[in-house]
């Protein structure tokens, strides 16, 4: 069974310093990955999707996260962040012919 | 486009009441769903539909119902308001329901039953 965990529940950072949030995963085929961003009273909004082409995947808003299968790892990076990016992050996989399995959500703060 | 739209925004219901949450979405999706999210827990599947008259159960579908009688529009029917219940629901649409479809989430829409 498919299953994801992220592996901080809040993350606080500096501005200008780099993000990372902290996602593994279990699946029994080569999953989807996805990570959706949900600012405060807003909706899920895609950050990027990993769907078994490049390893490293690059989003918007300047994020990225690199897919390591022998790790079963999807973290999620960004250089600098910014005081905009506070938010709450989800990770979500996804196999084929299944619903999407989500993660706890990791709160992002970010102080200036 | 105005996307994944939901109504109400928020609302207080007494047990025991029902009340419809409203969800349109104008991208011509054939896929909706329906989640809710409690407090420090990710998304749970509610009830999807792959199409005009068709619904199916997805994780934590008691305690509600769904029809889906046009492309645009996917209700969720709360009848009997329980405390459980309250929660923030989402609604989403996808083109597809394979494994790498993006699914375009709703505003949400913030319940609380006492």
């Amino acid at each position: 069974a498919q299953s994801v965990t992220q592996l901080d529940s809040h993350v606080s950072v500096s501005e200008g310093t780099p993000v990372l949030l902290r996602c593994n995963y279990s699946s029994s085929y080569s999953p989807s990955l996805f990570w959706y961003v949900q600012h405060p009273n807003k909706g899920l909004q895609l950050l990027l999707k990993y769907t078994s082409a490049a390893t490293l995947v690059k989003g918007i808003n300047g994020f990225e996260a690199e897919f390591k299968k022998s790790e079963t790892s999807f973290h999620l990076t960004k250089p600098s962040a910014h005081m905009s990016d506070a938010a709450e992050y989800f990770c979500v996989v996804s196999e084929p012919g299944t619903a999407l399995i989500f993660g706890k959500g990791t709160t992002l703060s970010v102080s200036s | 486009n105005a996307g994944v739209t939901q109504t109400p925004k928020f609302r207080i219901l007494k047990i025991g009441q029902s009340m419809t949450l409203q969800c349109t979405q104008d991208m011509n999706h054939n896929y909706m769903y329906w989640y809710r999210q409690d407090p420090g827990m990710g998304l749970k599947l509610i009830y999807y539909s792959v199409g005009a008259g068709i619904t199916d159960k997805g994780e934590v579908p008691n305690g509600y119902n769904v029809s889906r009688s046009t492309t645009e529009d996917f209700p969720l029917r709360l009848e009997l308001a329980a405390p459980s219940q309250t929660s923030v629901y989402f609604c989403a649409s996808s083109y597809g329901h394979g494994s790498q479809e993006t699914q375009y989430f709703g505003p949400g829409t913030r319940l609380l039953v006492l």
